[in-house]
């Protein structure tokens, strides 16, 4: 068990709705990075909260946003979502901005019908 | 450009035998990590693994261990008494020290079988 806690794992929806998926950090890890895995276009980091406030932006769309609460947990928000959005999305923690490891929640896994 | 290159899209292994898995990368970071994680087919990301750039010696964890070669640019995994259980994906990650660089790029992948 990583301590990082993901919900949910699965999700289905359709086409043009909004999800909002949750991660609960480590116990005292103040950075969250959230990734999509899909198949073709591999492990891709979207973007990264510290205590609270954005860090760094990858490869993340414009539909989607998140937001790091003061109890440090995190919350993706996917939106107007097409069936390209289908995919395995991670939640990763660690201790601060430059702490080595990061450890992964289980993920969820989001399937647009 | 790839920042990290895994070469090897699958690998067999005999049980009970050694395995490396090739990875290759690439910065202009004095300061970076190199990670590898398992993701089995329940697709968890397992953490293996680190190395810093900086560290003297090859990084262990029991039967994991990682072959960095700076020079080279490469940090090859090497498994030892492959089980069954080790069968999954493989990937390399690197996190560089620049400010704003500081999340995980990743490999391709490697499939592992491990053969009985």
């Amino acid at each position: 068990d990583s301590g990082v806690t993901q919900t949910p794992k699965h999700l289905i929806t359709a086409t043009g709705q909004r999800v909002t998926l949750r991660c609960s950090p480590r116990s005292g890890d103040l950075s969250v990075y959230w990734y999509q895995q899909s198949l073709d276009q591999g492990l891709q980091f979207l973007i990264q909260y510290y205590n609270g406030e954005e860090r760094a932006k990858g490869n993340i769309l414009e539909r989607f946003s998140a937001q790091q609460f003061p109890d440090l947990h995190s919350e993706l928000n996917l939106s107007s979502l097409e069936l390209g959005d289908s995919a395995l999305y991670f939640c990763a923690s660690s201790g601060s901005d430059t702490y080595t490891e990061a450890f992964f929640g289980q993920g969820t896994r989001l399937t647009v019908v | 450009a790839q920042k990290i290159t895994q070469t090897q899209p699958g690998m067999f292994v005999q049980e009970k035998e050694a395995v490396t898995l090739d990875c290759t990368y690439d910065t202009s970071d004095p300061s970076y990590g190199l990670f590898w994680y398992k993701q089995p087919s329940s697709g968890e990301m397992i953490f293996l693994i680190y190395q810093g750039s900086y560290d003297q010696q090859n990084a262990t964890e029991g039967r994991y261990s990682l072959n960095f070669q700076k020079a080279r640019k490469s940090a090859n995994l090497v498994i030892s008494a492959s089980q069954l259980g080790d069968s999954a994906m493989y990937f390399c990650a690197m996190r560089e020290g620049y400010p704003g660089r500081r999340a995980l790029t990743f490999g391709s992948g490697t499939r592992l079988q491990v053969q009985p």
